[in-house]
């Protein structure tokens, strides 16, 4: 079974350019998840989607963070315009929802640095 | 909202000895699932181990095993004959039995002496 997709692996860019990363989840999963993981610190839930719909997005800077799954498959986050803060690891997950006791699994992120 | 507590940022063992990382969470809930992650310097997070709140019983998997204290909120993670594989940055985290997120505690960073 093929693993949840992340791309680019790295991304360095000047603060106000804008930015997008991308995810595949694994097939089947119709929970994905975007987190921001700032070096030094857990990882902090950005956005869920459950298909294609946002289940909680709470904690997403909303005037500069953008994110869709228009298919209910691959999603992409948006920051537009970068600050020097959002400097982190991006990290998309999955898991197949419904059951309790499934296990959500990671890519391996992309790391964003802003200067 | 739930909240979980990783009071050690970094801890070393030597290589073949135990060594013993701690977790708090603080909910409200009584049905939920605590986990332990490794994220070595790939990034890739992987599970380590996954502890039910209804069962009594310690999870276990090979060389790691929890220390699960309900009443005290505790959920602590033993690593037996450490390996240098094991140097990584470990994740406790906490998730609601029917939610979906995952709250994350800090981190430890975990060195392996040879």
């Amino acid at each position: 079974e093929a693993g949840v997709a992340q791309s680019p692996r790295y991304k360095i860019i000047e603060k106000r350019q804008s930015v997008a990363f991308w995810c595949n989840p694994i097939s089947g999963h119709a929970t994905l998840y975007w987190y921001q993981q700032i070096l030094g610190q857990g990882p902090k839930l950005l956005i869920q989607f459950q298909n294609n719909g946002v289940v909680d997005d709470s904690q997403l800077p909303k005037d500069r963070f953008s994110a869709e799954r228009l298919k209910g498959v691959d999603s992409t986050l948006k920051i537009q315009p970068a600050k020097l803060e959002d400097s982190a690891v991006y990290l998309c997950a999955s898991r197949r929802p419904g059951q309790k006791d499934t296990e959500a699994f990671f890519g391996q992120g992309t790391r964003l640095t802003v200067v | 909202a739930q909240t979980v507590t990783q009071s050690q940022p970094e801890m070393s063992v030597q290589e073949a000895e135990t060594v013993t990382l701690s977790c708090t969470y603080d909910t409200s809930e009584s049905d939920y699932y605590l986990f332990w992650y490794k994220q070595p310097p790939s990034r890739q997070m992987i599970l380590v181990i996954r502890q039910e709140a209804y069962k009594q019983q310690n999870a276990t998997e090979n060389r790691f095993s929890v220390n699960f204290q309900k009443a005290a909120k505790s959920f602590s993670l033993k690593i037996s004959d450490s390996q240098l594989g094991d140097a990584a940055m470990y994740f406790c985290a906490y998730r609601q039995e029917y939610g979906n997120k995952l709250v994350f505690g800090a981190g430890t960073i975990l060195r392996v002496k040879s």
